[in-house]
């Protein structure tokens, strides 16, 4: 089974600049979530997906990230204007459902803004 | 507001310890607890959940819970130097689907 799939690994902006994250989730999952890990500390969820609806971006900081799932596959998170607290790991996940036990986690994406 | 309480460690354990985690949680209508290994610049991978009062195990790995003291813990029994990580505890509850991470425990087993 192919795991989630995410890109690019490494990203280094400039602060104001704007970045894009793409993840493909394990084939037939659901579920996808995109979460904030800043070194040192647990993951964050920004945002959950059911299908191609949003269920939760309570979190999702909405005047400056954004986040879609098109056709309830792929989906990609944008951050503009970037902002040096920003620098984190981001994480994709998927899973069957909402209610599963645990979820696969992506490789993630390593942003560095300077 | 929910919280899940880590210390960050570092855990340095000998090889072959019995090495001990812990984790408390201030949120009690969280019913299902998680444990993800972490090692150093990879993701997060699932080893453990736990849902009811009392322990769980699963090869070297044993999670209690107890709900009453509201903390959990995972006990690796014959710790090798490859379990050397960030242990992620994570709690959900009844009402969401999404866990609640905490800050993690670094484990150093050292040969």
């Amino acid at each position: 089974e192919a795991g989630v799939a995410q890109s690019p690994r490494y990203k280094i902006i400039e602060k104001r600049q704007s970045v894009a994250f793409w993840c493909n989730p394990i084939s037939g999952h659901a579920t996808l979530y995109w979460y904030q890990q800043i070194l040192g500390q647990g993951p964050k969820l920004l945002i959950q997906f059911q299908n191609n609806g949003v269920v939760d971006d309570s979190q999702l900081p909405k005047d400056r990230f954004s986040a879609e799932r098109l056709k309830g596959v792929d989906s990609t998170l944008k951050i503009q204007p970037a902002k040096l607290e920003d620098s984190a790991v981001y994480l994709c996940a998927s899973s069957l459902g909402q209610g599963d036990v645990g979820y696969t986690f992506g490789s993630g994406t390593r942003l560095t803004v300077v | 507001q929910k919280e899940v309480e880590q210390n960050s460690g570092p855990l340095s354990v000998p090889e072959g310890a019995i090495a001990s985690l812990n984790c408390t949680y201030s949120d009690r209508g969280s019913q299902s607890f998680f444990w993800y290994r972490q090692y150093s610049g990879k993701s997060p991978e699932l080893i453990m959940f736990i849902y009811s009062n009392g322990d769980k195990e699963d090869g070297r790995f044993t999670a209690q819970l107890n709900k009453a003291s509201q903390y959990v813990s995972l006990l690796i029994r014959d710790s090798q130097p490859s379990d050397s990580a960030t242990y992620l505890c994570a709690g959900r509850t009844g009402g969401s689907y999404i866990p609640t991470f905490g800050r993690g425990t670094s484990l150093i087993v050292h040969p």
